[in-house]
């Protein structure tokens, strides 16, 4: 069955380091998602992507988070430089199209943790 | 922000018993899904009501939606150790971004 893979799993970084999530969707499909989980919290989406182009990000911190999806495939979300504030799960996910009547897919995340 | 409230934030059940959790949101909706998210794992889907549809059901989970209250919820039966998770309810709000919007879930406990 096809899912979507993330890595690192985990990740441990000093405060003001730079930081990189990588997530490759569930073929051929076109939408990919990245989203903050807070421990206890929901997901808050952070960027949307429609194939390679960013359709919302009004959540992004964009002074120091960017995100990427260059060929309409895989995605990288970066963050530079880390604050304490940003330890949390990344949660990759995609699905078909982009609205809302679609399942998303999730992969397993990535939990950030900022020393 | 988070558009729905999900209640209780926790519940303790032993196997066997039902459960049942609920969801109110805030602004009118296209659809409803809810989601399941074992400890420290990504979140798996299980099922979505649209708003013109009131009960749904899926192997041991039966939803209903209320749009004139703005609530849903969720109730798992016969329930078994292995539902141990927390679960979301997220919405696709008519006017705005087509994106969804997750409440803060229910940790529900199975008890052997």
């Amino acid at each position: 069955e096809a899912e979507v893979a993330q890595s690192p799993r985990y990740k441990i970084t000093e405060k003001s380091q730079a930081v990189a999530f990588w997530c490759d969707p569930i073929s051929g499909h076109a939408t990919l998602y990245w989203y903050r989980q807070i421990l206890g919290q929901g997901p808050e989406l952070l960027v949307q992507f429609q194939d390679e182009s960013v359709v919302d990000d009004s959540q992004l911190p964009k002074d120091r988070f960017s995100a990427e999806r260059l060929k309409g495939v895989d995605s990288t979300l970066k963050i530079q430089p880390a604050e304490l504030g940003d330890s949390a799960m990344y949660l990759c996910a995609s699905s078909l199209w982009g609205q809302g009547y679609n399942e998303q897919f999730f992969g397993p995340g990535t939990r950030l943790t900022v020393l | 922000s988070q558009q729905g409230e999900e209640d209780p934030q926790a519940l303790s059940i032993q196997e066997g018993e039902n459960a049942t959790m609920n969801c109110s949101y805030k602004t009118s909706i296209n659809n409803l899904q809810w989601y399941r998210q074992n400890s420290g794992r990504g979140l798996v889907h299980l099922i979505l009501i649209r708003s013109n549809e009131r009960e749904k059901h899926s192997g041991r989970l039966r939803v209903t939606l209320d749009t004139s209250k703005k609530s849903s919820s969720l109730l798992i039966t016969a329930s078994r150790a292995a539902d141990t998770a927390s679960y979301f309810c997220a919405t696709d709000r008519i006017q705005g971004a087509q994106k969804l919007v997750f409440g803060q879930g229910t940790r529900l406990t199975i008890n052997p």
